[in-house]
């Protein structure tokens, strides 16, 4: 069974901060990364994806990839409200696993 | 900017009817997807879809599941006989699988509920 494990939060920070989310994955064969934001009733938004081990910048956000670890993350940083969400680390080998999210609160 | 749409937005229906779940794909898109998520839990696949057949189906896609490629635009799911296990968001998703990436791009869901 291919999991995709995170932590479900809530994950609160303040207004400003940066917010540090993590992944683990269990399928060693596993090759591209994906996380995703999903606000409440809505479909899943494609924020981020990374193939590589290492770091991966755009714009507030970064994905750092360790596959030795099958671990992912994603910072967000200067944090604002809006992008309190739940965000959805998705892992593809044959097909998309997806997380079961982690609920980040960003306090005004 | 182009993008996945789906019909309905909701759907509301008696446990033992069948159901179509419509979507219309990114144009250039090569690959389509279902997934389920329901109320409060993972988005979860169910099936994939590539050259007009199912590439990859999860367990939940069982007998009652269908998919089809009807024309040119449209990809369909069919659920034969509903059950009230069923209620639950349905995304489609499509991606180019062209670019040696995957940048998988999702609809706006249908909400379906089975009474």
């Amino acid at each position: 069974q291919k999991e995709v494990e995170q932590n479900s939060g809530p994950l609160s920070v303040p207004e400003g901060a940066i917010a540090s989310l993590n992944c683990t994955y269990s399928d060693r064969g596993s090759q591209s990364f994906f996380w995703y934001r999903q606000y409440s009733g809505k479909s899943p938004e494609l924020i981020m994806f990374i193939y590589s081990n290492g770091d991966k910048e755009d714009g507030r956000f970064t994905a750092q990839l360790n596959k030795a670890s099958q671990y992912v993350s994603l910072l967000i940083r200067d944090s604002q409200p809006s992008d309190s969400a739940t965000y959805l680390c998705a892992v593809k080998g044959q097909n998309f696993v997806f997380g079961p999210g982690t609920r980040l609160s960003v306090l005004p | 900017e182009p993008e996945v749409t789906q019909t309905p937005s909701h759907q509301v229906t008696q446990m033992g009817q069948e159901v179509i779940l419509r979507c219309v794909p990114i144009s250039n898109h090569l690959y389509f997807y279902w997934y389920r998520q329901i109320l409060g839990q993972k988005v979860e696949f169910l099936v994939s879809f590539y050259n007009n057949e199912i590439s990859e189906k999860s367990e939940i896609f069982d007998d009652q599941f269908s998919v089809e490629r009807p024309d040119g635009s449209n990809f369909t799911l069919k659920i034969r006989s509903t059950k009230l296990e069923d209620s639950a968001m349905y995304f489609c998703a499509s991606l180019t699988g062209t670019s040696g990436y995957n940048e998988q791009f999702f609809g706006p869901g249908t909400r379906l509920t089975v009474l």
